[in-house]
């Protein structure tokens, strides 16, 4: 069925170290694929995008390729920030007989240590 | 702009209790989600809703219901609550899609039942 993995968090990197968060995904077609990211006591927020193959989307110095042939979608960051701390959630969008909706992943935490 | 507006933030229950959780969206959006949100399990999608008057299981409905009378508002509702439901629950909006629509969350309710 339709589905999101994410790597296991959590992931603890010092201050300027870069950052990959890897993410696969099991859909059918090519749908849209986004990063969001949730900030501790917020809600989410959408981070970036992409909606077809090749594209890159990118945010705030964070990217992320939509690679077909792999089905994944991995986010990076070449210097990561104290700010950065939060849980990163890759999704997609899923479409069917009763409209679209996303399908997200089991969220990655991410510490930045100074 | 409000934009996606949660109440209550923060709720304790006990158990067999019911209550409603109210969603409010000024975006004019077509539709809308409740989501929960469980430590290691990522957000799962309880109900939405396409349109006004209209509503949709999603991966997690057991326990819940939802109505949409009012296009800016959609209610979830526990009837009989049960600690299993104790988590964080998101509302979220969305335009009718095309291929990169994104979703717009709210700050969440943090239910405890007990």
């Amino acid at each position: 069925g339709d589905s999101v993995t994410q790597m296991e968090g959590p992931v603890t990197l010092s201050e300027e170290a870069f950052l990959t968060i890897n993410c696969t995904y099991t859909a059918t077609g090519y749908p849209s694929l986004f990063w969001y990211v949730q900030y501790p006591g917020e809600g989410l927020q959408l981070l970036l995008k992409a909606t077809k193959a090749d594209d890159k989307g990118s945010n705030k110095g964070f990217e992320a390729t939509y690679r077909k042939e792999t089905t994944s979608f991995h986010l990076e960051k070449g210097s990561v920030q104290v700010s950065d701390s939060a849980v990163y959630f890759c999704a997609f969008a899923k479409w069917g007989n009763q409209g679209g909706k996303l399908i997200f992943g089991q969220g990655t935490e991410l510490s930045v240590k100074p | 702009n409000a934009g996606v507006t949660q109440t209550p933030k923060f709720r304790v229950l006990k158990t067999g209790q019911s209550m409603t959780l109210l969603c409010a969206q000024d975006m004019n959006h077509e539709y809308m989600y409740w989501y929960r949100q469980d430590p290691g399990m990522g957000l799962r999608l309880i109900h939405y809703s396409v349109g006004e008057g209209t509503t949709a299981k999603g991966e997690v409905p057991d326990g819940y219901n939802v109505s949409r009378l009012k296009k800016q508002n959609f209610l979830l509702g526990l009837e009989s609550a049960a600690p299993s439901q104790t988590s964080v629950y998101f509302c979220a909006s969305s335009y009718v899609p095309g291929q990169d629509y994104g979703y717009t969350f709210g700050s969440g309710t943090r239910l405890t039942v007990v």
